[in-house]
């Protein structure tokens, strides 16, 4: 079956532009993740949606980046006025149900390069 | 609060010989842990996990990790290494009880040497 899929796979914008990055979860699966990899770090929490709760938001950086999920599948997230901080790669995951044991499924991420 | 420590950076083993990367953790409650592997332009996968059955888990690959409670500790080994285990490796926590929010270590990238 198809996997988690992240669209685009590499995006090259101007400081102070609005990006989109889409993510795509596996079909059935409730729990969706956001993900940043800085390059030779590891990565960090962003955000993570769970069916209909409200959104665990706590690893958002600052008010420039926010994410939805609409109709319980698709992720978007964006990140208002880019800074050459941004520039990473970010990754999408989605889980079965959100337990706590569940295996994450990672998509192959978004490069975000920031000139 | 959660962390995660992986000590090392960067481990170079020869081929056949034992690998061990060492992951530390700090958990208020009772913690899921997990290592994943990203190979060489992959995306993440799970490689096992320790889900408070059995404290010896074994993975994919040959890999093996035996949570440690009194050590805080979840090191991951693997008997004899092999050129296609190269690869960056990181460990994760996670509350096994309200919010499963993941926290990852900043990986160790294994190097096998012919």
């Amino acid at each position: 079956g198809a996997g988690v899929s992240q669209s685009p796979s590499n995006k090259v914008t101007e400081k102070g532009k609005d990006v989109e990055l889409r993510c795509d979860p596996i079909s059935g699966h409730t729990a969706l993740y956001w993900y940043r990899q800085s390059l030779g770090q590891g990565l960090e929490f962003l955000i993570y949606f769970q069916g209909n709760s409200a959104p665990d938001k706590s690893g958002l950086p600052s008010d420039r980046f926010s994410a939805e999920r609409t109709g319980g599948s698709v992720s978007t997230l964006t990140i208002q006025r880019t800074q050459q901080e941004d520039s990473a790669v970010y990754l999408c995951a989605s889980s079965l149900e959100g337990q706590g044991s569940d295996t994450q499924y990672f998509g192959p991420g978004t490069r975000l390069t920031v000139l | 609060a959660q962390s995660v420590t992986q000590l090392g950076s960067h481990v170079s083993v020869s081929e056949g010989a034992l690998v061990l990367l060492r992951c530390n953790y700090s958990s208020s409650v009772p913690p899921y842990l997990f290592w994943y592997v990203q190979y060489p332009n992959q995306g993440l996968q799970l490689l096992l996990k320790y889900t408070s059955a059995a404290t010896l888990v074994k993975g994919i690959n040959g890999f093996e990790a035996e949570f440690k409670k009194s050590e805080t500790s979840f090191h991951l080994t693997k008997p004899s290494a092999h050129m296609s285990d190269a690869a960056e490796y990181f460990c994760a926590v996670r509350r096994n009880t309200g919010g499963f929010k993941t926290i990852f270590g900043a990986g160790t990238r294994l190097f096998v040497k012919a």
